[in-house]
């Protein structure tokens, strides 16, 4: 079974400009996770979609918004780039159902971008 | 504001020892807490998801703890080999979250 998946590996972009990362969950996973790790930082909660919705999203700007669409996969866009937004942005997935095996988040392996 | 706090920071230890790391949690609004092992250049991957009071999770030679009425979970590693070398983060999800908030993770290091 393929895990998590999310391109580009890394991505370079100057201030000002847009970002646009991609993420593929687990086949048969509704729910989708973005996660961004600064330097120093911990892993920090960005936005959480399932069925197509935004569900929850954490403490940053309107700048970072993103989507799921009808296949489950979702983009996160980072608009008007600024340099601490330079950070690996992690993608997760889970089945969003009553259950054990529902709790499982499941990680892709991150995009690195760096804005210059 | 949730806070999750993991301790220690980093820890050097040699083949063979036996250790252990500390995640404190919110005691109120509890309904998960994972731990994840994080390697270089790789996706976390979940070792425990754990949910009751009490409970114990156990995958060869790691093993983890739960308190939430105190609000704490202990990670332990027995016998240390140098492929246990990675970040170990420990996660909480509250009731009314779908979200995971992350500690910063202790990062072991394991000498040959």
């Amino acid at each position: 079974e393929a895990g998590v998946t999310q391109s580009p590996t890394h991505l370079i972009k100057t201030r000002g400009q847009q970002a646009t990362l991609r993420c593929s969950p687990i086949s048969g996973h509704t729910s989708v996770y973005w996660y961004q790790q600064a330097l120093g930082l911990g892993l920090q909660f960005l936005l959480w979609y399932d069925e197509g919705e935004e569900r929850n999203r954490g403490n940053f700007p309107p700048r970072f918004s993103g989507r799921q669409f009808p296949n489950y996969s979702s983009e996160l866009n980072v608009n008007a780039l600024e340099l601490e937004d330079s950070a690996l942005y992690l993608c997760a997935s889970t089945l969003n159902i009553a259950g054990a095996n529902s709790y499982e988040q499941y990680f892709g392996p991150g995009t690195r971008l760096t804005v210059t | 504001i949730l806070n999750v706090e993991q301790s220690p920071q980093s820890l050097h230890v040699q083949e063979g020892d036996s250790t252990n790391f500390t995640c404190s949690f919110p005691s109120s609004n509890f309904y998960a807490l994972h731990w994840y092992r994080w390697e270089t250049a790789k996706s976390p991957e979940a070792l425990f998801v754990m949910t009751l009071n009490g409970d114990e999770k156990k995958k060869g030679r790691i093993s983890a703890t739960l308190n939430t009425k105190e609000g704490y979970s202990y990670l332990y590693i027995k016998g240390s080999q140098p492929e246990d070398s990675a970040t170990y983060l420990c996660a909480f999800r509250g009731r009314s979250q779908g979200n995971l908030i992350f500690g910063k993770g202790t990062k072991l290091s394991v000498k040959p």
